[in-house]
């Protein structure tokens, strides 16, 4: 079945660094979601990205759609504590007329103040 | 205020003694979904549902039983809990299946 590969697994950062985690399908997706979860938390969903190469920003986290669609990153600009988390894209697969989304492992990031 | 609410949020049991985690939302969303969560695996769906009376099995959905009566509702039944199932469980909803999924704040499952 379809995988959401996403990398790094855990990210280390000085506060004020960038911050970039990329995620790549093994098929080409319809759109691709990224959510947030905070240490204790739940995800918490951010955007979703549908065309080709689409770029979309909030605040400092710029999420970027790759051509083929096949391939994501979010980039975070001058990092806070704040963002400390983990990073989740999920793209969706078919089933039965519909698509359900499959979930990347992750990357959990890090802030040092 | 629009949410997906589960409950218990913690629950501790032993083995072989059936449990349901009931899961809520009051956001009319057709879909809903549970997930297992496990340090380094990520979120894995166990079952989802595209709308009443429709339930599909997820990635890892052993163990497990769901029904969708209601559209609100989306109860997880396990029937004969073992200590592999311990893990973090979430349900979650979405207007349609290829939307953003509203997340429940979790359920921590302990099973000995």
């Amino acid at each position: 079945g379809q995988q959401v590969m996403q990398i790094p697994q855990y990210q280390h950062v000085q506060e004020g660094e960038d911050f970039t985690t990329y995620c790549n399908s093994s098929t080409t997706l319809s759109n691709i979601q990224w959510y947030k979860q905070r240490p204790g938390g739940h995800p918490v969903f951010l955007i979703q990205l549908v065309k080709s190469g689409e770029v979309k920003k909030q605040k400092r986290l710029t999420f970027q759609f790759g051509e083929a669609k096949k391939n994501s990153s979010l980039h975070i600009t001058a990092t806070q504590t704040t963002d400390v988390g983990t990073y989740f894209c999920a793209g969706p697969h078919a089933s039965g007329g519909s698509y359900i989304p499959t979930f990347g492992r992750g990357t959990s990031l890090i802030v040092h103040p | 205020e629009a949410q997906v609410t589960q409950n218990p949020r913690y629950l501790i049991t032993v083995t072989g003694k059936k449990l349901t985690v009931t899961c809520s939302q009051n956001m009319n969303h057709e879909y809903m979904s549970w997930y297992r969560q496990d340090p380094g695996l990520g979120l894995r769906q166990i079952y989802y549902s595209m709308n009443v009376e429709v339930t599909d099995k997820g990635d890892v959905p052993e163990g497990y039983k769901v029904s969708r009566k209601e559209k609100r509702n989306f109860p997880l039944i396990l029937e004969s809990p073992s200590p592999n199932q311990t893990s973090l469980y979430f349900c979650a909803s979405s207007p349609e299946g290829n939307y953003g999924y509203t997340f429940g704040s979790g359920t921590r499952l302990t099973v000995v």
